[in-house]
């Protein structure tokens, strides 16, 4: 079947513009969440949402990160007047469970340049 | 909340020579583990997973890897590498919430 899809794959922006990255979960999987990777670091948690539940947004970095989530199918993530420390790799996942102890199934990646 | 170390940035060994990547970990109770790779230009697939039971875990493309609770570690091994193993390795560590952390990743280069 599908795996998560991202897009777009590539996004160039400058300093002080707002972008839009878009995931599309496996179909029935509950759990989403968003990492960001900056070049040659690990993954940072953003956010994660849980069916209907109040979502974890404990990982934003600053208030001009928000993200959505329409039920249990795509998820938006939206940084407000990017700056250029936002370049980085930001990658979806989804889950079949909730918590922290099942799978993550991950996209490829929306890689963002900030000028 | 629970954290992950892995102590290596980058690691190269050659073709067909045994591997080991280190993973130590902090978490007050039992942790579910995980290793993932990404290769080139893909994204992130789970190797392995550890959530209970045998200690020493199988994974996909004939890694695996050991629980030592004594040593708060979670290695991944791999007898003898392939060319096509070359990739970024991260350790991750899960609890019974929603709070998934990633290590800063393993870079193994492949000689020929």
């Amino acid at each position: 079947g599908a795996g998560v899809s991202q897009s777009p794959s590539n996004k160039v922006t400058e300093k002080g513009k707002d972008v839009e990255l878009r995931c599309d979960p496996i179909s029935g999987h509950t759990a989403l969440y968003w990492y960001r990777q900056r070049l040659g670091q690990g993954l940072e948690f953003l956010i994660y949402f849980q069916g209907n539940s109040a979502p974890d947004k404990s990982g934003l970095p600053s208030d001009r990160f928000s993200a959505e989530r329409t039920g249990e199918s795509v998820s938006t993530l939206t940084i407000q007047r990017t700056q250029q420390e936002d370049s980085a790799v930001y990658l979806c996942a989804s889950s079949l469970a909730a918590g922290g102890t099942d799978t993550q199934y991950f996209g490829p990646g929306t890689r963002l340049t900030v000028l | 909340a629970q954290s992950v170390t892995q102590p290596d940035i980058h690691i190269t060994v050659s073709e067909g020579a045994s591997l080991e990547l280190r993973c130590n970990y902090s978490y007050g109770a039992t942790p579910y583990l995980f290793w993932y790779v990404q290769s080139p230009g893909q994204g992130l697939q789970l190797l392995l997973k550890y959530f209970s039971g045998d200690t020493l875990v199988q994974g996909i493309k004939g890694f695996e890897a050991e629980f030592k609770r004594s040593q708060s570690s979670f290695n991944l091994r791999k007898p003898s590498v392939h060319w096509s193993d070359a990739a970024e390795y991260f350790c991750a560590v899960g609890a019974n919430n929603n709070d998934m952390r990633f290590g800063a990743g393993t870079r193994l280069t492949v000689k020929p």
